[in-house]
């Protein structure tokens, strides 16, 4: 089975730096994604990573070690617009991604 | 109209009602999803279709049926749902290149069922 933890909730302060892991345990692994949800709305993908290392996209970078099961999304500078569900998904095979629960971030002024 | 679309954005409907969700992509996309958003819990998958074709089936009981009549459509068809199935039920649409590729899933906004 697909198991991927990723803390509940997130508090942080605007202009400040907030990390969020993402660990895993899959049967396959064909890579990992970030999507944020903001309430009410559509996931949007934020960013995708198959090898080891850092993915750096303005002011989000995700890292990965496969060799640990272990990921991590890193949001710098912090904005109230910020304030969503952030979603850990691995993905199995050609078309199968599992997501985890997701990780509320509130970003307080 | 753009990306994915989603009708109806809500539903209220009772056990012993039909009734079905709708997903059009305008992406060009060649697969498509269905996942259930529950509160608090990851988002399941429960069908996924490429080139009109079931890929995937996770297990899903028969009162949903999917149908995708082309790449671009995709139907969820209720029939005698629970309570239990009181959800966000989120289409997605991708470009599916096989294992090398990305495949990033653009979602639709949702359609949110509630089961009486």
């Amino acid at each position: 089975g697909q198991n991927i933890d990723q803390p509940t909730e997130m508090t942080a302060t605007e202009g400040a730096i907030v990390q969020i892991n993402c660990t895993y345990q899959t049967s396959g692994f064909n890579g990992l994604f970030w999507y944020q949800q903001h309430a009410g709305e559509a996931p949007t993908f934020l960013s995708y990573n198959v090898l080891d290392g850092l993915e750096e996209k303005g002011r989000f970078s995700s890292f990965l070690s496969r060799s640990k099961g272990y990921s991590y999304l890193l949001l710098k500078e912090l904005q109230m617009k910020d304030s969503a569900s952030y979603l850990c998904a691995v993905r199995d095979g050609d078309y199968k991604l599992s997501f985890g629960a997701g990780t509320t971030v509130t970003v307080r002024a | 109209e753009t990306g994915v679309t989603q009708t109806p954005r809500h539903l209220v409907m009772g056990m012993t009602n039909k009734k079905s969700l709708k997903c059009e992509q305008h992406l060009g996309h060649n697969a498509m999803y269905w996942y259930k958003q529950s509160a608090k819990k990851p988002l399941e998958l429960m069908f996924v279709y490429s080139l009109e074709e079931r890929v995937e089936n996770n297990s899903v009981p028969s009162r949903f049926s999917p149908e995708c009549p082309n790449s671009s459509h995709l139907f969820l068809h209720l029939h005698t749902l629970q309570p239990e199935d009181s959800a966000l039920y989120l289409c997605a649409s991708s470009q599916a290149e096989g294992e090398s590729g990305a495949n990033v899933l653009t979602f639709g906004a949702g359609s949110r069922l509630t089961v009486l």
